[in-house]
């Protein structure tokens, strides 16, 4: 199994500013995955954190919009700027250990805009 | 874009009987998973079905799977008032290895 760190778990923002989400794991892990979820909504897949590359992005998601590092094998950060009151939602981290296994989930950052 | 499709979108029953949920899929996975979500909560892990498994038991969960028919069900026999939540299909696909979540069904089980 993979424990996830998510940090902020919550956080109310103005409208214009960034923030920037940390996901911890406990262990190294091969994937790593972004996810957004609006109000009683299902999960979207942002992108894919790379290790030492450009994260790949799902359509209609942009690097300008949502920059990704990773810097190593446990840790990502996503930013979300210049936000609106539309980026208001639940951001996820996801890892994944190998190529055919079991997603593990943080508990989630909670972001309101106002 | 999503790639699971779940249906129904919302299904309401009475406690005791059994739920029935459907997950269809576009491409060629590794697995797929299904999730639980109860209201302002995070993802709760229910079960993994591998490609070449075609049905998979855990407690009151049955999953099967159909590949050529890029097909899945859930199935909680029993159900139960705490059952309440959103359940989530979550294929991995193959070429890519990203797990993409279906539309999610919305289960109300009435005591």
């Amino acid at each position: 199994s993979a424990v996830i760190s998510q940090k902020p778990s919550r956080d109310i923002c103005q409208r214009g500013t960034s923030l920037t989400i940390q996901c911890q794991v406990d262990s190294q892990v091969t994937m790593m995955f972004w996810y957004r979820q609006q109000p009683g909504q299902s999960l979207t897949l942002i992108a894919t954190a790379n290790q030492g590359s450009e994260a790949t992005y799902e359509s209609g998601f942009v690097i300008d919009k949502f920059p990704i590092s990773r810097p190593n094998l446990t840790f990502s950060t996503l930013t979300v700027s210049n936000m609106s009151p539309e980026d208001s939602s639940i951001y996820l981290c996801s890892v994944g250990k190998t190529g055919d296994t079991e997603a593990f989930f943080g508990q989630g950052t909670r972001l309101t805009v106002v | 874009s999503q790639q699971g499709e779940e249906d129904p979108q919302a299904l309401s029953i009475q406690e005791g009987e059994n739920a029935t949920m459907n997950c269809s899929y576009k491409t060629s996975i590794n697995n797929l998973q299904w999730y639980r979500q109860n209201s302002g909560r995070g993802l709760v892990h229910l079960i993994l079905i591998r490609s070449n498994e075609r049905e998979k038991h855990s407690g009151r969960l049955r999953v099967t799977l159909d590949t050529s028919k890029k097909s899945s069900s859930l199935l909680i026999t029993a159900s139960r008032a705490a059952d309440t939540a959103s359940y989530f299909c979550a294929p991995q696909d193959s070429g890519t290895y990203k797990y993409i979540f279906g539309t999610g069904t919305r289960l109300k089980v009435l005591a």
